[in-house]
């Protein structure tokens, strides 16, 4: 049972670009999560998806950002336009079942540098 | 809403002393409370979780939680720190009904030798 993977583990770019992160959750795993760590700070909810349909997102979603998991399966989170300030930790998360009493199991992060 | 607070930013204990790492919650409901743990440039790692039953959570590597409903606390314990414990611990709670973890702001514990 391979864990969440991550892709890229760490991205720079500059002030303006798009970026994309992929996440690939434990398989059978029906429900997937990302979440925003800043330096020094406790990750950050940002949205949620059970299977394929995005069931929950944060006000810290701004427009800017975007995230997809077609076919239920991995998930991609987008973000236009980048400022400084989206430079953060971004984690993914899995976890399996119908109700919240399973943990959520994370990957190792994408690091976003904004130039 | 939710939240956590850790309220040491770092708890510093010497190896094969106990060590005990505080959270407290506020939520409206049922909570279920978790404990993770991170080491540098890597994600978050599972180590226990409170659901219902038994206040007293045992979990990997060693760790346990006592949750307190009266004092809406859920204390992380060991009762011999290790130097390899050495890491960035978070608790984070989840309302029973809900999706989203909402996590404290993490506690630094430094196991010196």
């Amino acid at each position: 049972d391979t864990g969440v993977s991550q892709n890229p583990r760490h991205k720079i770019t500059k002030r303006g670009q798009n970026v994309t992160f992929r996440c690939d959750p434990i398989s059978e795993h029906n429900r997937l999560y990302w979440y925003r760590q800043t330096l020094g700070q406790g990750p950050e909810f940002l949205t949620y998806f059970q299977n394929e349909a995005q069931l929950e997102k944060s006000r810290l979603l701004s427009d800017r950002f975007s995230a997809e998991r077609p076919k239920g399966s991995f998930s991609t989170l987008e973000i236009q336009r980048t400022e400084q300030g989206d430079s953060a930790m971004y984690l993914c998360a899995s976890s399996v079942g119908q109700g919240g009493n399973q943990p959520q199991h994370f990957g190792d992060g994408t690091r976003l540098s904004i130039l | 809403a939710q939240s956590v607070a850790q309220p040491e930013d770092q708890v510093n204990v010497a190896e094969g002393n106990p060590l005990t790492v505080k959270c407290t919650y506020s939520v409206s409901g049922n909570p279920y409370l978790f404990w993770y743990v991170q080491y540098p440039n890597r994600g978050l790692q599972f180590l226990l979780k409170y659901i219902t039953g038994d206040n007293l959570v045992k979990g990997s590597y060693g760790f346990e939680a006592e949750f307190n409903k009266s004092q809406t606390s859920f204390h992380l314990k060991k009762p011999s720190a290790l130097v390899s414990d050495s890491a960035l611990y978070f608790c984070a709670v989840r309302l029973n009904a809900g999706n989203m973890l909402t996590f404290g702001g993490g506690t630094r514990l430094m196991v010196k030798p």
